[in-house]
């Protein structure tokens, strides 16, 4: 089954606790993305990458990093979470940036 | 001006009503055009591409209005089911990503 895959889904942490959110594809996709989605905000895209060792931020990128060592995986770090972290993460994929993005089912972090 | 911006309602509508959403984008340069649909804190998916002609899916229409920089959605005979929030995204020529607007939510009532 064609999918993007999250893990956690959820996850509680305290500040300054570096974590790691694994995103996978298994459909061969150049681009992938992270967003927050928050009340209120919508969703903010994090970064993107374009292609296997190619990331670029996007318009809230403070706070976090990704790599792209392989094309179906684009993990997202935390290295001091922050409680303004607090949020619902997605991991979207597509084809490449002019196709649509298939989504992940989310990452819900609580930062306390 | 927002980047693309929707009207947040919600659209309370009952069973079989026809209802339509707009969204306004302020890049005259955007490309592609998509709308997404949203159940409570689920992950969006595509509900459908937006084409220049226009197209149409079953009981949704979508329309590209260039002129005016707006998208918007038409859902005709509404069903209980289509309670959701529904996201439009723009991508603009030259970007490498997607501008999603905040959502609008549509509440259909028996």
């Amino acid at each position: 089954e064609a999918q993007v895959t999250q893990n956690p889904r959820y996850l509680i942490t305290v500040t300054g606790k570096k974590l790691t959110v694994t995103c996978s594809q298994n459909m061969n996709h150049e681009y992938m993305s992270w967003y927050r989605q928050d009340p209120g905000l919508g969703l903010r895209q994090i970064y993107y990458s374009m292609n296997v060792e190619v990331t670029d931020k996007g318009d809230v990128p403070e706070g976090y990093k990704v790599s792209r060592k392989e094309k179906r995986n684009f993990p997202l770090i935390l290295e001091s979470p922050s409680p303004n972290q607090t949020s619902l993460y997605f991991c979207a994929s597509s084809p490449d940036i002019r196709e649509t993005q298939y989504f992940g089912p989310g990452t819900r972090l609580l930062v306390l | 001006r927002k980047e693309v911006e929707q009207d947040p309602g919600p659209f309370n509508v009952p069973e079989g009503a026809t209802v339509a959403f707009n969204c306004t984008y302020s890049n005259s340069a955007s490309q592609s055009f998509f709308w997404y649909r949203q159940d409570c804190r689920k992950e969006p998916k595509l509900l459908m591409s937006v084409y220049s002609s226009g197209n149409e899916d079953g009981r949704f229409t979508a329309q590209l209005n260039r002129a005016s920089q707006y998208i918007s959605l038409l859902i005709r005979d509404s069903k209980l089911s289509d309670s959701a929030t529904y996201l439009c995204a723009v991508r603009s020529s030259g970007y490498s990503t997607l501008t999603f607007g905040k959502g609008t939510m549509l509440l259909v009532s028996p």
